[in-house]
């Protein structure tokens, strides 16, 4: 069974930072592209930025909105995806999702608050 | 940026009665492989976002056959053949095929 698992989220103040964890089993991790998707309270979804496989080159895309603030990575060894998220703003206050796009994690809640 | 408009952005349904949902993007989703990188997901009250539906008409295991999806180019349909109680929620319609990747605004479906 996949399972995706995030971590890391909290309270964190304006131009803190923060790093969110998702680890991953149930499937080949080492294969998959994953995605960062977000959820600010009662609002849709928005993609936040993807990596690769390393097979497929391993490189990273942003959406305009996080672009030079987060920093997406990943850890084959441990089946685990990061997001580094840097300068954070109260607009970046949402629920953090993992995804391989077929399955989602549960998400984990970041609240950029004075 | 491929815009993604889902209509209607509510629907109230009596169970076991048809529902559809319609979705349009900004550009066509149609890959030269042939391949349509269109999505529908379901979000429940609570949960994440789960698939229902890939590349346009492909139901993801485990969702049920009531669920069906069609389209092409820039133009999808999401239908439920008899709404159960069990099916409300959010559902969004997502497209992969140029970055960034979008989604609808969402469609809430009630029961009446």
């Amino acid at each position: 069974e996949v399972q995706l698992v995030e971590s890391g989220g909290g309270l964190v103040k304006p131009g803190g930072s923060l790093r969110l964890s998702c680890a991953a089993s149930g499937f080949i991790f080492s294969n998959a592209w994953m995605s960062w998707v977000r959820q600010a309270p009662g609002k849709g979804l928005e993609w936040v930025g993807r990596i690769k496989s390393k097979t497929d080159g391993g490189t990273t895309d942003y959406a305009a909105p996080v672009k030079g603030r987060f920093t997406i990575s990943r850890d084959d060894s441990k089946n685990t995806l990061y997001v580094q998220m840097n300068s954070l703003k109260t607009d970046d206050t949402a629920v953090y999702y993992c995804t391989t796009g077929y399955s989602w994690g549960q998400g984990t809640l970041v609240t950029v608050s004075s | 940026d491929i815009v993604m408009t889902q209509t209607p952005l509510s629907l109230s349904v009596t169970p076991g009665q048809p529902a559809s949902i319609s979705c349009k993007s900004s550009q066509s989703l149609l890959h030269s492989d042939g391949k349509t990188f269109f999505y529908w997901y379901l979000q429940k009250p609570g949960q994440p976002p789960q698939l229902l539906i890939y590349e346009v008409s492909n139901r993801f295991s485990g969702v049920p056959d009531r669920f069906s999806g069609s389209g092409s180019g820039t133009a999808f349909t999401l239908r439920i053949s008899r709404v159960e109680v069990e099916d409300v929620g959010v559902y969004y319609c997502m497209q992969t095929i140029q970055l960034p990747i979008t989604f609808g605004q969402g469609t809430r479906l009630e029961i009446k």
